[in-house]
């Protein structure tokens, strides 16, 4: 079992729609959780991290950490084709500097 | 410069060659880490430097490959020997020091052993 695990997709949803992508995790140590968006042919770009559990807001996005359940969420509201990309979750104990990354969700936005 | 850079962006090459991956980090950036993303395997860990010195090379796949780091600023990774099983993107990021949280990635090297 991988320690960041993550439906690869593809989501599809028309323009305007939210969107909900999700993780789960097992690694109890996990105290800074982060979205990152990867367009085609390029590195992941940070969009959010938070600490510990609770909800973050910045734009369009929010996301949310539940860590009783081990469970991370990043809404997209009003959702735009430009949002078109894969999301990857990923955790780190705030200890061992190195992030662990889902395997990425795959989101299509078609207009 | 501005962001990661990594070069060279794409590299073919036959199985049994050597191979250099270079990365430039953020200036300023201590932490330089190496991720590996296959098709539909997401990023794979590989080795982690703070400063010159690589506190973690627990992800490095075989004693086939091996990075280090002068200056403090750019990276190498090299694969020696290479195999079909090491075609994919090798992808470098760097933070300031205990900034996890917050990696810069470059867009990596797409690299096919063919």
């Amino acid at each position: 079992q991988k320690e960041v695990e993550q439906d690869p997709g593809p989501l599809s949803v028309p323009e305007g729609a939210i969107v909900s992508l999700n993780c789960t995790y097992s690694n109890s140590a996990f105290q800074y959780f982060m979205w990152y968006r990867q367009y085609s042919r390029k590195g992941p770009e940070l969009l959010m991290y938070t600490y510990s559990s609770g909800n973050k807001e910045d734009g369009r996005f929010t996301a949310q950490v539940d860590k009783s359940s081990k469970y991370i969420s990043l809404f997209i509201r009003d959702s735009q084709p430009s949002d078109s990309a894969t999301y990857l979750c990923a955790g780190e104990s705030g200890g061992s500097y190195i992030p662990t990354f889902g395997r990425g969700t795959s989101l299509i936005v078609h207009p | 410069g501005a962001g990661v850079s990594q070069s060279p962006s794409n590299k073919v090459t036959e199985k049994g060659k050597d191979v250099e991956l270079r990365c430039d980090p953020i200036s300023g950036h201590t932490a330089l880490y190496w991720y590996r993303q296959s098709l539909g395997q997401g990023l794979e860990f590989l080795i982690y430097f703070q400063g010159n010195s690589a506190p973690d090379k627990s992800g490095l796949p075989s004693d086939r490959f091996s990075a280090e780091r002068t200056g403090g600023s750019v990276s190498t990774l090299t694969i020696q020997r290479t195999q079909q099983e090491d075609s994919a993107v090798y992808l470098c990021a760097s933070s300031l020091a205990a900034a996890a949280e917050k990696l810069f990635f470059g867009s990596g090297t797409q690299l096919s052993v063919l």
